[in-house]
């Protein structure tokens, strides 16, 4: 069955920092780009980054850039978003996704909540 | 960026009722647009990609259209399983943007 399944969310204080993880299975991994979306509490869907493949193409959203980083690791079907200095802005459900010609399998996504 | 508006926001019908939600790009995106469905609680579902491509598994009552700036998702005859939000995305260029987002409700 393929699956995606989302880790590392919690709370975190403003100005902290924390990495999401994504564990893949049932497909092969490296032939999929794979996107990063969020949903903030009650609004809508905001794409926040996306790596190729390979790895070697990395894109972000505006909002995210600088502080942000997307990695794989394609040994282990691993897809990970490091954040770093988070604001109450950055609170939502974070969604990994598969890609192929449109984000065809998300996981469950894993809430992250920003607050002192 | 490519702005992404949906309309309406939300809307009511009844069970059997046709049901057109439309989506309007800010500039040109060809065909690369995709539709999801989101129920609450859960991620969102793949319905349409590529503008009219119908997802595997999803229900032939679901159908979408246009090409550019305009398109359009209309479910033939509206069932109780299908009250949900749905998005359009276009995936023409980085960053990919999503619609507001449309609320489908049973009258």
């Amino acid at each position: 069955e393929v699956q995606l399944l989302e880790s590392g969310g919690g709370l975190v204080q403003p100005g902290g920092s924390l990495r999401l993880s994504c564990a893949a299975s049932g497909f092969t991994f490296g032939s999929y780009a794979m996107h990063w979306v969020r949903q903030a509490p009650g609004k809508g869907l905001e794409w926040v980054s996306s790596i190729s493949g390979s790895g070697g193409r990395t894109y972000y959203a505006d909002s995210v850039t600088g502080r942000s980083s997307i990695s794989r690791d394609n040994s282990k079907k691993m897809l990970y978003l490091q954040m770093n200095s988070l604001s109450a802005g950055d609170t939502a459900v974070y969604y990994c996704a598969r890609a192929i010609s449109a984000l065809d399998v998300w996981g469950q996504g894993t809430l992250v909540t920003v607050s002192s | 960026d490519i702005q992404m508006t949906q309309s309406p926001s939300s809307l009511s019908a009844s069970v059997g009722d046709r049901v057109t939600i439309t989506c309007r790009a800010s500039q040109s995106v060809g065909t690369y647009v995709n539709w999801f469905q989101q129920k609450p609680g859960k991620a969102p579902n793949l319905l349409i990609f590529a503008a009219s491509s119908l997802q595997s598994g999803v229900p032939s009552r679901f159908s979408g259209t246009g090409s550019g700036t305009d398109f359009t998702l209309t479910i033939s005859r509206l069932q109780p399983e299908d009250i949900a939000t749905y998005y359009c995305q276009q995936s023409y260029n980085t960053p990919q943007t999503f619609g507001q987002g449309t609320k489908v409700e049973i009258k």
